[in-house]
């Protein structure tokens, strides 16, 4: 999968508790991305990343936020999960559209808010 | 707001056949690109194709682009029963960022 790792693959959570999904690259890409696939809707995009500590909105970001401290890592936090926030995660690389534009995906986090 | 849109939602095909896919578009485009989804994985680049170009090959795949109609398709030549998947079209537009945005996907079925 492209040097995409996701952490966790899984995760459980009760409505109002807080938590952070991980991805890790091993490619020294500069984008990043977080999206959220639910049924009928396909991917959409919450936030995305062009460079260390350069982070943007993207279409459904309202009570997640991201963060990145180094190229390789990119967090996506839920501050206060809600049943609506249960979802199946992706995270997402690429170079640039420059260079070819298709990004390489990880293999997602599975996210029940209960 | 999704920029594509996929039709047919599912396809059922039999094995051999071949399978084509369509997607519609609503704004000016830099490319667009078809990735696959198998069943509880991320999802696989495929092909990306500019808007300066109205086809592209990629094996047995085959994808058209017409920009005056905003639309793209996928033809899956000899289908296969590996090529059971969902199929997603994404845009990226013309106004400079490197966002890309999905549409809602087409699920094919290839019956042995």
């Amino acid at each position: 999968d492209a040097g995409i790792t996701q952490s966790p693959r899984h995760k459980v959570t009760e409505t109002g508790t807080p938590v952070t999904l991980r991805c890790h690259q091993t490619e020294n890409h500069r984008y990043m991305y977080w999206y959220r696939q639910d049924p009928g809707h396909g991917l959409r995009l919450i936030h995305y990343s062009y460079g260390v500590k350069d982070t943007d909105k993207g279409e459904v970001s309202d009570g997640y936020s991201v963060s990145r401290s180094k190229t390789e890592d990119f967090l996506l936090t839920l501050e206060s999960a809600t049943s609506s926030q249960t979802s199946v995660y992706f995270c997402a690389i690429s170079e640039s559209q420059a260079k070819g534009g298709e990004q390489y995906f990880g293999p997602g986090t599975r996210l029940t808010v209960t | 707001s999704q920029q594509g849109e996929e039709d047919p939602q599912a396809l059922s095909i039999q094995e051999g056949e071949n399978a084509t896919m369509n997607c519609s578009y609503k704004t000016s485009i830099n490319n667009l690109q078809w990735y696959r989804q198998n069943s509880g994985r991320g999802l696989v680049h495929l092909i990306l194709i500019r808007s300066n170009e109205r086809e592209k090959h990629s094996g047995r795949l085959r994808v058209t682009l017409d920009t005056s109609k905003k639309s793209s398709s996928l033809l899956i030549t000899a289908s296969r029963a590996a090529d059971t998947a969902s199929y997603f079209c994404a845009t990226v537009s013309n106004f400079g960022n490197e966002k890309l945005t999905f549409g809602t996907g087409t699920r094919l079925t290839i019956i042995p």
